[in-house]
């Protein structure tokens, strides 16, 4: 059964403190791997999409790292804007849907 | 452009009530899907269009109907409301399966 765990479940951090969100899939051929960000009481909005292992992304200071068991979100001296629950996402081939994880909470304090 | 909106933000039924929530978008996409999110259970589909005309079942479907008549509507509709049914949904589009999908703000509805 196709399955995605993120982990932590909930991050606090100091301002200026890096760290790394994890997110584990397990599925039957990965089609795609996306990463959402949502705000409370919002929808969730797209950061970034990887396809293949060895695959990376950035934007500001967010940067997002592929491999064959999971994907890794790291967060480089993060700001008190960047709290928001971050979204793990999958496709796989044998189900042409995507599957989220049930995310992780990020808090960043000034 | 607008990107993905829903109707209403917040409704509350009383069990065995009926209600479409409305999602529109401009976007051209092809592809739109309706989802629950749950605390602690992520977002889970309960049904999707590929095009105007053809829907499918997602992971939970039950209880719930949908149609896509245009490229730009899909409503969902709850036949007889339940409590397990409280939940915020969001409808999204993309250009297709495969690439990433633009969410709407969400409708949060309390069955009582």
């Amino acid at each position: 059964e196709d399955q995605v765990t993120q982990s932590p479940e909930a991050l606090r951090l100091q301002e200026g403190e890096s760290s790394s969100l994890n997110c584990s899939y397990t599925v039957s051929g990965l089609r795609g791997l996306f990463w959402y960000r949502q705000d409370p009481g919002k929808g969730p909005e797209f950061l970034f999409t990887l396809y293949s292992a060895g695959e990376e992304k950035e934007k500001e200071r967010l940067k997002a790292t592929l491999t064959k068991k999971e994907s890794f979100l790291h967060i480089t001296a993060p700001k008190p804007e960047d709290s928001a629950t971050y979204l793990c996402a999958v496709i796989s081939g044998g189900y042409n849907k995507l599957i989220f994880g049930a995310g992780t909470r990020l808090a960043v304090h000034p | 452009n607008a990107g993905v909106t829903q109707t209403p933000k917040f409704q509350v039924l009383k069990t065995g009530q009926s209600m479409t929530l409305q999602c529109a978008q401009d976007m051209n996409h092809e592809y739109m899907s309706w989802y629950r999110q749950d605390p602690g259970m992520g977002l889970r589909l309960i049904h999707y269009s590929v095009g105007a005309g053809i829907t499918d079942q997602g992971e939970v479907p039950n209880g719930y109907n949908v149609s896509r008549s245009t490229t730009e509507d899909f409503p969902l509709r709850l036949l007889s409301a339940a409590p397990s049914q409280t939940s915020v949904y969001f409808c999204a589009s993309s250009y297709s399966s495969e690439t990433e999908e633009y969410f709407g703000p969400g409708t949060r509805l309390t069955v009582t």
